[in-house]
């Protein structure tokens, strides 16, 4: 049963940082592109990130390009997404998503999402 | 960048009734447009990719369509399992943008 499970979100403060991690397990996980989408309280959905399989293509939506940065380890079957200069409008679930094999960068499997808030 | 526009924004509808949502795309993206479901509290969960390829598992009622830069997605025969916030994503290059979303509820 393929499964993505995020962690490492919570309260951070307007400046700080985070490091999301997203834990794959029934798939192999090197053999799939990722995304990182977030939904902020109420929201719809913003892609925020894509790493293909090797990490040789990567991606990042303009709100979050230069602050945040993805990559993955797929020796401990991981995904990670580090997010710098944290800002208000940052707060929002963030879930991971595998590709699908024919469509690489459309999001098959999801995690159940990570909560991020930034607030002082 | 490429903006997506989706509509209507909300709409209702009987059980049974035949559904369309269109999703507009400023520039050409070929084909490279996929549609998500999501349930209220649920993760979403795509549709189809490619325009028009079901995902594997989605019901038949589900389908996708493609004129110039204009994308449909159409259920054939609303049920009540399909109550939720449908959004198509365009992924021919980066930004991959999702459009704003349509939610379908039950008359």
């Amino acid at each position: 049963e393929v499964q993505l499970v995020e962690s490492g979100g919570g309260l951070v403060q307007p400046g700080g940082s985070l490091r999301l991690s997203c834990a794959a397990s029934g798939f192999t996980f090197s053999t799939y592109s990722m995304n990182w989408v977030r939904q902020a309280p109420g929201k719809g959905l913003e892609w925020v990130s894509y790493i293909d399989r090797g990490s040789s293509a990567i991606y990042y939506a303009d709100s979050v390009k230069g602050r945040f940065t993805i990559s993955r380890d797929n020796a401990k079957n991981s995904l990670y997404l580090q997010m710098n200069s944290l800002r208000a409008e940052d707060t929002a679930v963030y879930y991971c998503a595998s590709g699908i094999p024919a469509a690489p960068r459309v999001s098959d499997y999801w995690g159940q999402g990570t909560l991020v808030t930034v607030s002082s | 960048d490429i903006q997506m526009t989706q509509s209507p924004s909300s709409l209702s509808a009987s059980v049974g009734d035949r559904v369309t949502i269109t999703c507009r795309a400023s520039q050409g993206i070929n084909n490279y447009l996929a549609w998500y479901q999501q349930k209220p509290g649920k993760v979403p969960k795509v549709l189809i990719y490619a325009a028009s390829t079901l995902q594997s598992g989605v019901p038949s009622r589900f389908s996708g369509n493609k004129s110039g830069t204009d994308f449909t997605l159409t259920i054939s025969s609303l049920q009540p399992e399909d109550v939720a916030t449908y959004y198509c994503q365009k992924y021919n290059s980066a930004p991959f943008t999702f459009g704003p979303g349509t939610t379908v509820d039950i008359k």
